[in-house]
Formats: C-alpha cells, sequence, structure tokens
C-alpha cells in the first residue's frame, strides 16, 4: 500500500462549488502539506501543517482552507471553486528525522468549471 | 527568501546520451538541504535525492550522478547513457534548515527530459 494517499484521484466541479481534498498517510510523519502544480511555474506551497495543533499559511493560500483532523490526515478545501484553481494537487509529508525530505502522494487532478 | 533556477525549461536527447540538468539556488541561510525529484508521465513526484549543504562530496547513484557545488550554488544532476524511461520532468528544490521558511521546498519550474530512441 502507498505511504501517501490522496482522494479523490480526479475531481471535475463547477464553478462556486465547495470540494474537499483528502490526504492521509501511514508514515508517521508529524509535518504535511498541500501544493499546487500548475504548467511552468512548478509546485508552490499552499497550506502547510507541522503537527495536529499548528497550521501555516503557504505562498499561495488565498481561497483555500485546510483541516488537519490528525496525525495522519490532512484535508484542503476550496470554499467556492474557481477556474484558476484548476491544476495538479499534491499532499506531501516528512519528518524531521530525515532532513526535511518531502514524500508526495500521487496528486489530484481537478477541473473546474 | 530562497530561489531555485532550472534554467533549461526542455531538453531532448537520443538514447545513450548523457545529459546534465543545472539547478542554480539561493538562499541567505547557511544550512540547507538541496533535492531532486522526478516526475515521470504518470504524474507522480519520485523522491531522488537529498544533500547537505555542509556535505559537497559528489554522489552517484547507477547512471545518476550529482555534482554540488557551494562556491556556484550549483546542484546539477547527470543521467548517463540515458534511457527512454528517464523521460520526466525533474525539479530541484531547496529547502531552509531553519528561520521562518525551515522546512519548506521551494521548487525550481522543472526540466522537461525527452529521450528519443
Amino acid at each position: 500500500d502507498a505511504d501517501v494517499t490522496q482522494t479523490p484521484r480526479n475531481r471535475i466541479t463547477k464553478t462556486g462549488k465547495r470540494i474537499m481534498l483528502e490526504c492521509s498517510q501511514t508514515k508517521g510523519h508529524d509535518r504535511m502539506y498541500w501544493y499546487r502544480q500548475d504548467p511552468g511555474l512548478g509546485l508552490r506551497l499552499i497550506y502547510y501543517s507541522f503537527d495536529v495543533k499548528d497550521i501555516n499559511k503557504g505562498e499561495i493560500s488565498d481561497g483555500y482552507s485546510v483541516s488537519r483532523q490528525a496525525q495522519a490526515k490532512f484535508s484542503l478545501s476550496l470554499e467556492s471553486a474557481i477556474p484558476n484553481q484548476t491544476a495538479l494537487y499534491f499532499c506531501a509529508t516528512s519528518d524531521t528525522g530525515t532532513g526535511e525530505t518531502q514524500y508526495f502522494g500521487p496528486g489530484t487532478r481537478l477541473l473546474v468549471l | 527568501a530562497q530561489k531555485v533556477t532550472q534554467a533549461q525549461t526542455e531538453i531532448s536527447v537520443v538514447e545513450k546520451e548523457d545529459v546534465t540538468l543545472d539547478c542554480v539556488y539561493e538562499t541567505r541561510d547557511t544550512t540547507y538541504y538541496l533535492f531532486w525529484y522526478k516526475q515521470p508521465p504518470s504524474g507522480e513526484l519520485v523522491f531522488l535525492i537529498r544533500r547537505n549543504s555542509f556535505d559537497e562530496q559528489n554522489e552517484i547513484s547507477g547512471r545518476y550522478s550529482w555534482n554540488f557545488q557551494k562556491s556556484t550554488s550549483s546542484f546539477n544532476f547527470t543521467i548517463t547513457a540515458s534511457q527512454v524511461v528517464d523521460s520526466a520532468v525533474y525539479f530541484c528544490a531547496l529547502a531552509n534548515a531553519g528561520g521562518t521558511s525551515y522546512g519548506k521546498l521551494t521548487f525550481g519550474q522543472g526540466t522537461i527530459l525527452t529521450v528519443h530512441p
């Protein structure tokens, strides 16, 4: 089984809809992250959490919110989806014992119409 | 602020050629980590290597090798005798080991490598 899983893997939604992307990990890592990937822009950090009670904004948090339900679960919500949120979304985890190496989930392809 | 630049947007080679992917970084921190990730056509991100800022020893893993030079702020990645399966997008990334950006990865824009048979 994969160490970092994301659901759904693909999602099509309409402008204005609320959607949630979920991430689960079995690596036992404290730190979790959400990124989005757009062509030619690499990956950009949306939110990150260093433990269950710690949530921090990344460089592009506007229009997004997150919830850290447990050490192993970190969800990303789009409160009112808009077309420019169409992207590939990745969840990642890391642990201080691994020198901040981040391990990524398989990604969620989101299309907002 | 930290920044990672991968100046090569796309590289195209023929199988068995050697290819080097360039990565230049900027950071004010003295302790940091550098990474390379591979994103094959299937879309997942695969961790390839991590290098600590205080360890400039080059590393070789099979056909892959990495050249880290602090003097030029570069962390280049070479694939020897490339194969079609090496076709992917390759990302270089930087994480500071302290300060307000501790633990956060900054990615380069990626280099698309296409290896033709």
